[in-house]
């Protein structure tokens, strides 16, 4: 079955700083991969999607990198501010037009 | 922007209570809505696919009769844990689909599920 493995449960860093997160999948290539991020206690917000074709993907502070080689992709935070503290979460379909699968998160805490 | 309303945000009831969850899709139609659990620090787990008019698709493990999903118009479904125990209480979460393949999906803001 599709794995989704976001290596680090927390990761805390000064503002001002890069932030970078991964994301690791198995069993599956998918055609297009999906990052949000969730607040305590509220639902999930989408971020940022891409396409298997598609190196990289930006919005504003946020970069998104999909290498459908090594199965991974990276989420950047540049200029890291401590309202971008929240748990992000990688997440896949398991088959077009069904549910996402969604990895564990990556708790960030930025620190001023 | 689609907006998925999702109400009670926190429910506390004793064991044994069932409970219903509702959730709307406020200005668009949804015919396919998905039913998540969260437990703390866990990733999102999919219980089920609502249908609009017919049945759902429950994922392996999920108790059918215990986990009752309706989905009766093409803005509500709701999800009703029956004679609930102390080991529901999760986070439940609502979501539908956006109109096409490669769009995301817009999310409830979860119901707190705690049973006493």
């Amino acid at each position: 079955s599709q794995k989704i493995e976001q290596n680090s449960e927390a990761l805390n860093i000064q503002e001002g700083k890069t932030a970078t997160l991964t994301c690791n999948y198995t069993n599956y290539s998918p055609a297009y991969l999906q990052w949000y991020r969730q607040d305590p206690g509220r639902g999930p917000v989408f971020l940022l999607l891409i396409r298997e074709n598609e190196k990289e993907k930006r919005k504003e502070r946020l970069k998104v990198t999909f290498d459908t080689t090594l199965k991974q992709s990276l989420f950047h935070i540049t200029a890291s501010q401590p309202a971008d503290s929240a748990t992000y979460l990688c997440a896949l379909h398991r088959q077009a037009g069904t549910a996402l699968i969604f990895g564990k998160g990556t708790t960030l805490s930025v620190s001023s | 922007g689609a907006v998925v309303s999702q109400h009670p945000s926190w429910v506390i009831c004793k064991s044994g209570t069932s409970v219903k969850i509702e959730c709307r899709s406020l200005d668009f139609q949804a015919t396919t809505m998905f039913w998540y659990r969260q437990f703390p620090k866990q990733s999102l787990m999919l219980m089920a696919t609502s249908n609009e008019g017919s049945k759902a698709t429950y994922e392996q493990g999920v108790e059918k009769d215990k986990f009752l999903i309706n989905h009766a118009s093409l803005t509500l479904s709701t999800l009703t844990v029956t004679s609930a125990h102390p080991e529901d209480s999760s986070f439940y979460i609502c979501s539908a689909p956006g109109t096409f393949e490669n769009q995301p999906q817009h999310f409830g803001d979860g119901t707190r599920l705690s049973i006493l």
